[in-house]
């Protein structure tokens, strides 16, 4: 079983929809939760973090992480066809960044 | 302000030959990462470096080599690559190990036929 599942999709919704991309885990040590977005044929670029438990807001993400569930969302309102992209997970527990483990992404597409 | 650069951008190699990876970051990071991207495996980590001098192994570091030439370079090296090193390679670069937000370059596409 991986540390961290993340269903890649695809995922296909019309514009102005509201979308959430989810992330299940293991390993209870971990406190650090981050998603990125990576376009395609691009580097990640990180969008949200979190740590610990408890959401986190920046205008149309909302990043949520339950802990006990050992499950993270991010929440994407309004949604355009420029966050047509891949959704990465990532969290790590406090052994340093060099820990990061990384969902395989969830391929999201936003139709006009 | 480039943020963290990678050289080539693309690169096609014959099964045992050489090469090496540039990385580089202007925002005077610490800390700095090679991943490679594999179809349904998500970012695996190679090397890491926790500061300039340093070196360390991640999950997959069989057929690398790296090198921390500076606070803002790092670079990967494959003395002889095998196909099963095909992959999109990733440099990034965090303020320090404790600071979990890493930075991405843009990732070379390597492809060993």
């Amino acid at each position: 079983q991986k540390e961290v599942e993340q269903d890649p999709g695809p995922l296909s919704v019309p514009e102005g929809a509201i979308v959430s991309l989810n992330c299940t885990y293991s390993n209870s040590a971990f406190q650090y939760f981050m998603w990125y977005r990576q376009y395609s044929r691009k580097g990640p670029e990180l969008l949200m973090y979190t740590y610990s438990s408890g959401n986190k807001e920046d205008g149309r993400f909302t990043a949520q992480v339950d802990k006990s569930s050992k499950y993270i969302s991010l929440f994407i309102r309004d949604s355009q066809p420029s966050d047509s992209a891949t959704y990465l997970c990532a969290m790590s527990d406090p052994g340093g960044a060099q820990k990061l483990v990384f969902g395989q992404g969830t391929r999201l597409t936003i139709n006009p | 302000n480039a943020g963290v650069t990678q050289t080539p951008k693309f690169q096609v190699l014959k099964t045992g030959q050489s090469m090496t990876l540039q990385c580089a970051q202007d925002m005077n990071h610490n800390s700095m990462y090679w991943y490679r991207q594999d179809p349904g495996m998500g970012l695996r980590l190679i090397y890491y470096s926790a500061s300039e001098g340093t070196t360390d192994k991640g999950e997959v570091p069989n057929g690398y080599n790296v090198s921390r030439l500076n606070k803002r370079e790092f670079s990967l090296r494959l003395e002889s690559a095998a196909p099963s090193q095909t992959s999109v390679y990733f440099c990034a670069s965090s303020i320090t190990l404790d600071r979990y937000e890493q930075y991405f370059g843009p990732g070379t596409r390597l492809t060993v036929t």
